[in-house]
């Protein structure tokens, strides 16, 4: 069974604090996903991975970068925090094999407070 | 890039079936159609995907027109644990330039 796990459920930082959100999956898969999830605007993608060192932007990338610097982890960083960024953050990864758009396997989320 | 739209809420009762409709009037020619099922305080969660007619799983089945321009998820004879949101997906996961929208959600209220 596809596990990705987040590193914390819950955090709080402060505003102008530089954020690390990690995300590690164990099923070998080359894509990994970064979204936000707000009340009222769904799912909204931040940036994702299709490779080790590779990354696209997604719909809302200001004020965020990823680094993917080994296969299984995905980090999100907020490299200056604030208040704006508070929302519940969530990973995602999918493999690459076969037709279509194979499942994402999704963390449980970190529900971020910038103080 | 293929925007959807779908109903904000609906609500049903125990045991009938429910139908939620996803515009996609952009849809490209390589796009899926996929739609994930999220409880309070988990991720998505991947209910069925299809490309065009009609697929069918344990779970729920997926009705696509030829135009693709909208599709349906069917679920039958719901239950109170049905009580999620759902969202629709299109896109192309393995274009790696491609972007992945996510569709606002559809909140499902199913009441006893």
């Amino acid at each position: 069974d596809v596990k990705v796990t987040q590193s914390s459920r819950y955090l709080v930082k402060r505003t102008g604090e530089k954020v690390f959100l990690e995300c590690v999956q164990d099923m070998d898969h080359e894509n990994m996903f970064w979204y936000r999830q707000d009340p009222g605007l769904g799912l909204r993608l931040i940036y994702f991975s299709y490779d080790v060192k590779m990354k696209e932007k997604g719909d809302i990338p200001e004020g965020y970068s990823v680094s993917r610097e080994k296969k299984e982890r995905f980090s999100l960083i907020l490299e200056s925090a604030s208040t704006n960024q508070t929302s519940m953050y969530l990973c995602a990864s999918s493999p690459v094999e076969g037709e279509g758009n194979q499942p994402q396997h999704f963390g449980d989320g970190t529900r971020l407070s910038i103080l | 890039l293929a925007k959807t739209t779908q109903p904000i809420s609906m609500d049903s009762y125990e045991g009938q079936e429910v139908n939620i409709t996803c515009s996609h009037n952009n849809i490209a020619t390589n796009d899926y159609i996929t739609w994930y099922q999220q409880f309070p305080s988990q991720g998505p969660r991947f209910i069925i995907q299809g490309y065009k007619t009609k697929v069918t799983n344990e779970v729920a089945s997926l009705f696509i027109p030829a135009d693709r321009k909208s599709s349906t998820l069917s679920l039958p004879r719901v239950s109170l644990s049905d009580t999620a949101v759902y969202y629709c997906l299109v896109g192309d996961y393995n274009n790696a330039g491609n972007m992945l929208t996510f569709g606002g959600g559809t909140r499902l209220m199913v009441k006893p």
